[in-house]
C-alpha cells in the first residue's frame, strides 16, 4: 500500500491554463505539507496543513490555493500557469509534533509548462 | 527563512572509498535530519538527530550534530553503489512545523 500518493506522476500543460495536483495519506497523519523542488534540485515548503486549517503559507504566489477536504488529502490549484512553475511538486505527510517527527514524501509529480 | 548550506554539492567516488557531506547553518535548529533522493522518487528519512553532539550510526552511514545544534554531518564508510543518490539535510526550528532543506550533495558511486 503506498503511503503518500499524488496524481498526475506527470503533467505538461500550456502557459496560462489552470491545473490541481491530488495528494492523499493513508497513514492517519495529521499534518500535510506541499512542497516544490526547482531545476537544481532545492525543495523548498510551500504550505502545510494541520487537522485541514492552514499553518504555513510561504511566499507563494496566490495563483496557488491548496485545499484539504479532510486529514487524509490536501491538493494542490494552480491558476494561470507560468513558464516558472515547471518543477517536481512533492506531498508529504507527518505526525504532528515534536522536533524527530518523520515527513513521508509522496513520489512527486513533474510538472513542465510549456 | 533559516538557511542550511551543504558541501560539496556533487561527489563522485569509486567502490569502496569513504566520503563526509557536511551540512551548515548560522542557525540553531531543535532537530536536523538526513534525507536520501533516488531518482523519480520523493525523499526518504534516513536519521533524525536531536541533541547537541549526537552521534548515530546507520550501517555504514554515520551522523554528527554539532554540539551548538547549527551543524551536521554525514559519514558513510565503503561506499557502494546503492549509496548513490541525492542526500538532503533539513532543520526543523524550533516554532515547529517547517523543514528548512538544503540544497543537496548528489552521490555517485562508481564500481
Amino acid at each position: 500500500d503506498t503511503a503518500v500518493s499524488q496524481t498526475p506522476k506527470y503533467l505538461v500543460t500550456q502557459m496560462g491554463n489552470d491545473k490541481s495536483i491530488k495528494c492523499e495519506q493513508n497513514l492517519g497523519h495529521d499534518t500535510m505539507y506541499w512542497y516544490k523542488q526547482d531545476s537544481k534540485k532545492f525543495l523548498k515548503i510551500m504550505f502545510s496543513y494541520n487537522n485541514k486549517e492552514l499553518i504555513i503559507n510561504e511566499t507563494v504566489p496566490n495563483r496557488f490555493s491548496p485545499k484539504s477536504p479532510d486529514k487524509a488529502h490536501l491538493n494542490l490549484h494552480i491558476n494561470s500557469l507560468e513558464l516558472g512553475d515547471s518543477a517536481v511538486y512533492f506531498c508529504a505527510s507527518s505526525q504532528a509534533g515534536g522536533p524527530g517527527e518523520t515527513q513521508y514524501f509522496g513520489p512527486g509529480t513533474r510538472l513542465l509548462v510549456l | 527563512t533559516q538557511l542550511l548550506e551543504q558541501s560539496p554539492q556533487f561527489l563522485s567516488i569509486q567502490e569502496g572509498e569513504n566520503l563526509t557531506v557536511y551540512c551548515n547553518s548560522s542557525s540553531v535548529f531543535s532537530s536536523l535530519q538526513w534525507y536520501r533522493q533516488e531518482p523519480g522518487e520523493g525523499p526518504v528519512l534516513l536519521v533524525t538527530v536531536v541533541t547537541g553532539g549526537e552521534v548515530k550510526k546507520l550501517k555504514r552511514l554515520t551522523f554528527q550534530f554539532g554540539d551548538a545544534r547549527k551543524d551536521s554531518s554525514l559519514h558513510i564508510t565503503a561506499a557502494q553503489p546503492g549509496d548513490t543518490g541525492l542526500y538532503l539535510c533539513a532543520g526543523r526550528s524550533n516554532s515547529g512545523y517547517a523543514l528548512n532543506f538544503g540544497k543537496g550533495t548528489s552521490l555517485l558511486v562508481t564500481p
